[in-house]
């Protein structure tokens, strides 16, 4: 079945760790985004990538890194400087970055900060 | 002012009935908007997605667009438990790149 797979759905972290959440689609589409949610506060743009080797910062970038060398992956790197990691991270795609395409989500990954 | 209005609820409401979801933009320029199911500790469902105004209807569900007014909602007739779950609204413009949500609204559907 065609979606999108994020890894893993659980994970700890100790204060001043990177980590790596995978986020990897095989619906063919363009454009891949990376977005937080914390309660009460909606979802978050952290990072989207319209096309291969391409990445834009969205509103709340700082503290997290990217890339996108290949189509169907997108893995987003949470780093020690991000202040307030804790949260549920949802990657999603879109068949074009602009245009008419709806947009597609994981099933999430929660870090939590120990 | 947040560019996509929404409330959160909670709204609570007998088995079978039906539940009016709504959202309010504040940007003219929206033409495409959606509307997604999250239940807790999952990732967001796209349940409908509609251009302009108009209705669309799917199955217990019909999105309304109303762009005089930039307000949308989301109808769920015969409501059932398994409708339990927040519901987000999201839109975007056709040259954008980005996409906008509300915050959702919580809904239980009480047996």
């Amino acid at each position: 079945d065609g979606g999108i797979t994020q890894s893993p759905k659980y994970l700890f972290r100790k204060e001043g760790q990177n980590v790596t959440l995978s986020c990897e689609q095989n619906l063919n589409h363009d454009a891949m985004y990376w977005y937080r949610q914390d309660p009460g506060q909606g979802l978050r743009l952290i990072y989207y990538s319209q096309i291969v080797n391409d990445f834009q910062k969205g509103d709340i970038a700082e503290g997290y890194s990217v890339s996108r060398e290949k189509k169907e992956s997108f893995p987003l790197t949470v780093t020690s400087a991000q202040k307030n990691p804790t949260a549920f991270y949802l990657c999603a795609s879109s068949i074009e970055a602009s245009g008419t395409g709806e947009l597609f989500f994981g099933e999430g990954s929660r870090l939590t900060v120990l | 002012q947040k560019e996509v209005e929404q409330d959160p609820g909670p709204l609570s409401v007998p088995e079978g009935a039906i539940v009016s979801l709504n959202c309010t933009y504040s940007n003219s320029a929206f033409q495409y908007f959606m509307w997604y199911r999250q239940y807790s500790r999952k990732g967001p469902e796209l349940l409908m997605y509609t251009y302009s105004s108009g209705n669309k209807e799917d199955g217990r569900f019909t999105a309304q667009v109303d762009k005089s007014s930039k307000y949308i909602s989301l109808f769920i007739r015969d409501s059932q438990p398994s409708d339990s779950a927040t519901y987000l609204c999201a839109m975007r413009i056709n040259t954008g790149n980005q996409f906008y949500f509300g915050t959702g609204t919580s809904l239980t559907v009480i047996p």
